[in-house]
C-alpha cells in the first residue's frame, strides 16, 4: 500500500543551527505535501505546505523542497530557537481517495539553548 | 470561531464496552476525518466523510463506525471496545478535497484507555 516514510526519528540541535527533516512517498501519482508541527500534547497543526507544480516554498525560517522524480521531499528549518522543538509529521496526499493524507511516523526535534 | 472541538477529553473503557466520540467544526467545512494517533506511527486515518452523506473507510477502519450526523458533526463508534484501540483519536476537518482548500484543521484530541 501507500507509504510515507520521515527520517531522523529523533533530532537534536543545538539554539541556531538548522535542521533538516526528509520523507519519501511510494504514491507517484501524490499532489500535494503538507508538514504538521505538534508540540506536547496539543493538537498538530499546519506550518508549511507544497504542491507538485512547485519544486520550493519558503516562509521565513522554514522551507520545504520537492522532488518527484526521487518522490522525495523535505523540511528545513534556519536558525532554530527552543519554541521549534516539537514532534514534525509530514504527509503526502493519496491519488486513491478525497484528499486521504499518508503520514510519516514523525521527529522529535530538541532544540537546546 | 471554536474550529474543531472533539469530546470527550479523556476515557477509560473496560474491554467489550462501547463508547461514542463526538466531533464538531464551526467552519462550515464539507470533509472531516477520523485519525487515531500511537507512539512512533504517526497519525492514521480511520475513516472520512467527504461531504455530508458520504463516509468512507481510511486505512485501518477495522473495529470502529461512523455517523456523518450533519455538515458540522462526524461521530466515531467503538462498539466493542479492545486494548488495542487504546490511543489518542483526532478529528479533523478540510473545506474541501482540492485546490487551495484541501488543509485539514485537527481538533484537540481524545485520549482513550481501555482496559
Amino acid at each position: 500500500g501507500e507509504n510515507v516514510e520521515q527520517h531522523p526519528s529523533t533530532l537534536s540541535v543545538q539554539e541556531g543551527d538548522s535542521a533538516v527533516i526528509k520523507c519519501t512517498y511510494s504514491d507517484s501519482a501524490s499532489n500535494y505535501f503538507p508538514w504538521y508541527k505538534q508540540e506536547l500534547g496539543k493538537r498538530p497543526q499546519l506550518i508549511i505546505d507544497i504542491r507538485s507544480n512547485v519544486g520550493e516554498k519558503k516562509d521565513q525560517r522554514i522551507a520545504v523542497t520537492l522532488n518527484k522524480t526521487a518522490k522525495h521531499f523535505s523540511l528545513h528549518i534556519t536558525e532554530t530557537q527552543p519554541e521549534d522543538s516539537a514532534v514534525y509529521f509530514c504527509a503526502a496526499r493519496t491519488s486513491g481517495g478525497y484528499n486521504k493524507l499518508i503520514f510519516g511516523a514523525g521527529t522529535r526535534l530538541a532544540v537546546h539553548p | 470561531n471554536a474550529g474543531v472541538t472533539q469530546t470527550p477529553k479523556f476515557q477509560v473503557l473496560k474491554t467489550g464496552q462501547s463508547m461514542t466520540l463526538q466531533c464538531a467544526q464551526d467552519m462550515n467545512h464539507n470533509s472531516m476525518y477520523w485519525y487515531r494517533q500511537d507512539p512512533g506511527m504517526g497519525l492514521r486515518l480511520i475513516y472520512y466523510s467527504a461531504s455530508e452523506g458520504t463516509t468512507d473507510k481510511g486505512e485501518v477502519p477495522n473495529g470502529y463506525n461512523v455517523s456523518r450526523l450533519n455538515k458540522r458533526e462526524f461521530s466515531l463508534r467503538l462498539e466493542s471496545a479492545a486494548p488495542s484501540q487504546t490511543s489518542v483519536y483526532f478529528c479533523a476537518s478540510s473545506e474541501a478535497g482540492g485546490g487551495a482548500q484541501e488543509t485539514q484543521y485537527f481538533g484537540p484530541g481524545t485520549r482513550l484507555l481501555v482496559l
